[in-house]
């Protein structure tokens, strides 16, 4: 399997820009999380899904992320406008029902919004 | 709110040497600890995992400790090699009501072994 896939690998746009970071779990895991890490707060769950389903969201800052997971193999985590207090590297893990806490980690995304 | 805290935030020691890196953790309901690995850009990888009813969990040359009463973890490190080098991550998980479950991470030790 190669893993956690994450899209784009390093994303830079202007403040007020639109941004759309994309994931791809390992196939047949359930759960799928979406974490953002900066050095001042460092790693922070934003959201997470168990089948395709939002469960937690309470880690998403403000109106201006959005998350979604369409099907099994695709998960997107949006943010609109962006700001540059936004810059920080995204990851996607995934995990199994039966052993939600081994979290498989993406490379992730740095995202600097300038 | 729990709160994990990992001190120093930066550790540099010769090859060779045995290390002791520290975690702690504000509320001891927990489910599990983990601690992860980070390479610089990179994602973690799960080092070990040791449940709340444990004590300790050992691979290798790695051997994790869980005291819960007293709200710490240590990851012992023997004959550390270059190759450690690596930002080393805790991270507690409470499990809540309805099956739900969420990490709350340290903020990591970044380890420099010198050849």
């Amino acid at each position: 399997d190669a893993g956690v896939i994450q899209s784009p690998r390093h994303e830079v746009t202007e403040m007020g820009q639109e941004v759309t970071l994309r994931c791809k779990p390992i196939s047949g895991h359930d759960y799928l999380f979406w974490y953002r890490q900066t050095m001042m707060r460092g790693l922070e769950l934003l959201i997470y899904f168990n089948n395709n389903v939002p469960i937690d969201d309470s880690g998403m800052p403000e109106d201006r992320f959005s998350a979604k997971m369409p099907n099994a193999s695709f998960s997107t985590l949006k943010i609109q406008p962006s700001e540059p207090r936004d810059s920080a590297v995204y990851f996607c893990a995934s995990s199994l029902w039966d052993s939600p806490d081994t979290q498989y980690f993406g490379p992730g995304t740095r995202l600097t919004v300038l | 709110k729990q709160e994990v805290t990992q001190i120093p935030a930066a550790l540099s020691v010769p090859e060779g040497e045995n290390l002791v890196l520290n975690c702690s953790f504000t509320d001891s309901a927990i489910y599990n600890l983990q601690w992860f690995r980070q390479d610089p850009g990179k994602g973690l990888t799960s080092l070990l995992l040791i449940q709340s009813s444990q004590r300790e969990q050992t691979s290798g040359r790695l051997n994790a400790s869980l005291d819960k009463s007293s709200g710490r973890s240590t990851l012992y490190i023997a004959a550390s090699q270059p190759g450690d080098s690596a930002t080393y991550l805790c991270a507690v998980e409470a499990r809540y009501t309805g099956a739900n479950s969420k990490l709350t991470f340290g903020k990591g030790i970044t380890l420099s072994v010198r050849p």
